[in-house]
């Protein structure tokens, strides 16, 4: 079945940057995505990478994908108390039916910036 | 700025209560998925909706109610729910997957905080 692993907290100060990891077990995902949700919000999308790139990059946020190893990672350079929040690694299968289906989220990663 | 708005951004309802949540994007999304979210958890699919037609029902109890009236709009029918239900609703949305079948980004409503009394 489907399953997608992350560690739960991840503490940096504020100016390093953060890697944040995933592992993810199905090998069909189509596309890979990494969410940020904040305290009482919903998720936003902040990037994601199809799985035929090895790395993408955009502005702080760089995202490198070992399909051999089924490893996701995100990288936030020069991270800053905005940064804190809740990262979500999600995985998109190809579709069973042809038709759109839900994603499969990790647990989650709590972001937290020492000053 | 998301482009997917859900309302009520809160909701407190008795287990007697009927009420609705809505969820509107003008993206040209056919793609529409409803996902329930509990405190310090991932978010857990409920239903989709491909070109307004249900094609996923993750086996939720009858209490919930999906509608989708037209391809901009989507509402969950709340009734007779319990303590348990309350938790963070979440409204997606994205483009058909199309003949290539793969899943398409999937962007979020702020969601519905309902809480159940």
């Amino acid at each position: 079945g489907e399953d997608v692993e992350q560690s739960l907290f991840l503490s940096v100060r504020e100016g390093d940057s953060s890697v944040i990891n995933c592992t993810y077990t199905d090998s069909s995902s189509t596309y890979l995505y990494w969410y940020k949700q904040e305290p009482g919000a919903g998720l936003q999308l902040l990037t994601y990478i199809f799985s035929n790139m090895d790395m993408k990059q955009d502005q702080r946020l760089t995202v490198l994908l070992n399909k051999k190893d089924k490893h996701l990672s995100l990288r936030i350079a020069d991270t800053q108390t905005g940064d804190s929040a809740i990262y979500f690694c999600a995985e998109s299968p190809m579709t069973s039916g042809g038709g759109a289906d839900g994603l499969t989220f990790g647990k989650g990663t709590h972001l937290i910036i020492q000053p | 700025d998301t482009e997917v708005t859900q309302t009520p951004k809160h909701l407190v309802m008795g287990m007697t209560n009927k009420k609705s949540l809505k969820c509107e994007q003008h993206m040209g999304h056919r793609a529409m998925y409803w996902y329930k979210q509990k405190a310090k958890k991932p978010p857990e699919l409920m239903f989709v909706y491909s070109y307004e037609k249900l094609s996923i029902n993750e086996s939720v109890p009858s209490r919930f109610s999906p509608e989708c009236p037209n391809s901009s709009l989507l509402n969950l029918h709340l009734h007779a729910l319990q303590p348990e239900d309350s938790a963070l609703y979440l409204c997606a949305s994205s483009q058909d997957p199309g003949w290539e079948r793969s899943n398409q980004p999937q962007h979020f409503g702020d969601g519905t905080r309902l809480s159940i009394l």
